[in-house]
């Protein structure tokens, strides 16, 4: 199956300094990647959808200057939180999305395993 | 708009018990697609099925089965004769067949104990 690798796994930053989490799809070029957001004991979030060459579209109520997204490549998407405050840690899951069945146009979602954000 | 229900926050049974979580989904649209993905302590998403809105016919994989009913738009999930290792949050998602964001229910998290 398609594989989604996530850098790093788990990071600890200090309020006031910005992070960079990294996304990769593998094994197949992803034109779509989805940024979530998981705070504990609660369900995923959707914060923002990443199109290659193209501005990322952010969910309501995600601050697009706070979360920077960058999907310069076909494999590649990156979620910079800027000025990180205690209240951005979290789990952060990114999902690439495989290209259409060539003739259904059906596709899939593969998720990343995640990054653990803590903000000191 | 979409949404996903997932009524049981946690369940705990005991190992060999079968157990049954529940999702209800509503939406608009005539195409859509359901998933069930099993979130472990370690915290990466593992996917367990997909089933789109055409295809109302039960699915059985191991000890896992799936029952997708329309009238009541539900699809619940079976564990049968669980595991120490089934201990997990499961989530149900939804996806509408014009868009590409996945709904995610709040999870169930199932505690299988020895």
């Amino acid at each position: 199956g398609a594989v989604v690798s996530q850098h790093p796994s788990w990071v600890i930053c200090k309020s006031g300094t910005s992070v960079k989490i990294e996304c990769r799809s593998l094994d197949f070029q992803a034109t779509t990647m989805f940024w979530y957001r998981q705070f504990p004991k609660q369900s995923l979030m959707l914060m923002a959808t990443s199109n290659e060459g193209s501005k990322a579209t952010y969910e309501q109520g995600v601050e697009k200057d706070k979360f920077l997204i960058n999907h310069a490549s076909l494999t590649l998407s990156t979620l910079t939180v800027t000025s990180a405050h205690p209240e951005d840690s979290s789990f952060y899951i990114c999902s690439a999305r495989s290209p259409g069945h060539r003739t259904t146009g059906s596709y899939e979602q593969y998720f990343g395993p995640g990054t653990r954000l803590t903000v000191t | 708009a979409q949404k996903v229900t997932q009524a049981q926050t946690e369940i705990s049974v005991v190992e060999k018990e079968d157990v049954t979580l529940d999702c209800v989904y509503e939406t608009r649209d005539t195409t859509y697609y359901l998933f069930w993905y099993k979130q472990p302590p370690s915290g990466e998403l593992v996917f367990l099925i997909r089933r789109n809105s055409f295809d109302e016919q039960n699915e059985i994989s191991g000890r896992y089965s799936w029952n997708f009913q329309k009238s009541t738009s539900s699809f619940n999930f079976t564990i049968t004769a669980s595991q120490v290792v089934d201990s997990a949050v499961y989530f149900c998602a939804l996806r509408e067949g014009g868009s590409e964001k996945l709904v995610f229910g709040k999870g169930t998290k199932l505690t299988v104990n020895p």
